[in-house]
């Protein structure tokens, strides 16, 4: 059973660099599959951040791509989020998920149970 | 970018009906190329449907997915207690992939 968990501060303040991480279980990720990041800010819908194959190739939603980094550790089974100058408007449950591909664009399969960030001085 | 619209923002239905979720693309993507996401209140979402029409393991056959051009559907033909809770479409079909605003189904 694939499990996925993310990791990191609940609270950032605003400028500063959220940094969260996703340990899999359950599955290598050098087996294969894409890993991706999404958002839910609180009471609205979902916004996906980026995806990442084991390989280390990614591509991201233009509206973050400036801010955002995602990153692969395959020989800790984990990947990782940087967000970068955080505001108010950052402020979310971020979600890692399994990420299926098909002719170069994602849906999510697994998904972690979400972490809270608050971005707040 | 392909904004989704889904409606209705909210469906109040009485267990044992069936209830028929919408989803509208602003523009033609590759039809096949849209799932569905079940989310309860303080979970994370859960795959339903991908490839418009396939459910994802583990789905009870109640839950059902169409498409027809740029409108996609997502049926459930009998309420269970347990099929209460928030729905959105994924596209897939074009990077950004995106999310629809989502619909609530909630008890009647």
């Amino acid at each position: 059973q694939v499990q996925l968990h993310e990791s990191g501060p609940g609270l950032v303040k605003p400028s500063e660099t959220l940094s969260l991480t996703c340990a899999v279980s359950g599955y290598s990720i050098a087996g294969g599959y894409y890993w991706g990041w999404i958002r839910q800010p609180p009471g609205k819908g979902l916004e996906w951040i980026g995806s990442i194959y084991q390989s280390g190739s990614d591509y991201y939603n233009p509206s973050l791509k400036s801010r955002v980094t995602i990153s692969v550790d395959t020989s800790k089974n984990q990947f990782s989020l940087r967000l970068s100058s955080v505001t108010a408007a950052d402020t979310a449950v971020y979600y890692c998920a399994r990420a299926i591909m098909v002719r170069g664009a994602n849906y999510f399969d697994y998904w972690g149970q979400g972490t809270l960030v608050s971005v707040s001085s | 970018e392909v904004v989704l619209t889904q409606s209705p923002g909210t469906l109040s239905l009485s267990l044992g009906e069936r209830a028929t979720l919408s989803c509208r693309a602003s523009q033609s993507i590759t039809s096949i190329y849209v799932a569905w996401y079940q989310q309860k209140r303080g979970q994370a979402p859960r795959l339903l449907v991908y490839g418009a029409s396939s459910r994802a393991t583990g789905i009870p056959d109640r839950f059902s997915g169409s498409a027809s051009g740029t409108d996609f559907t997502l049926t459930i033909s009998r309420l269970e207690r347990e099929d209460f809770a928030m729905y959105y479409c994924q596209q897939y079909g074009s990077s950004p992939l995106t999310f629809g605003g989502g619909t609530k189904v909630e008890i009647k």
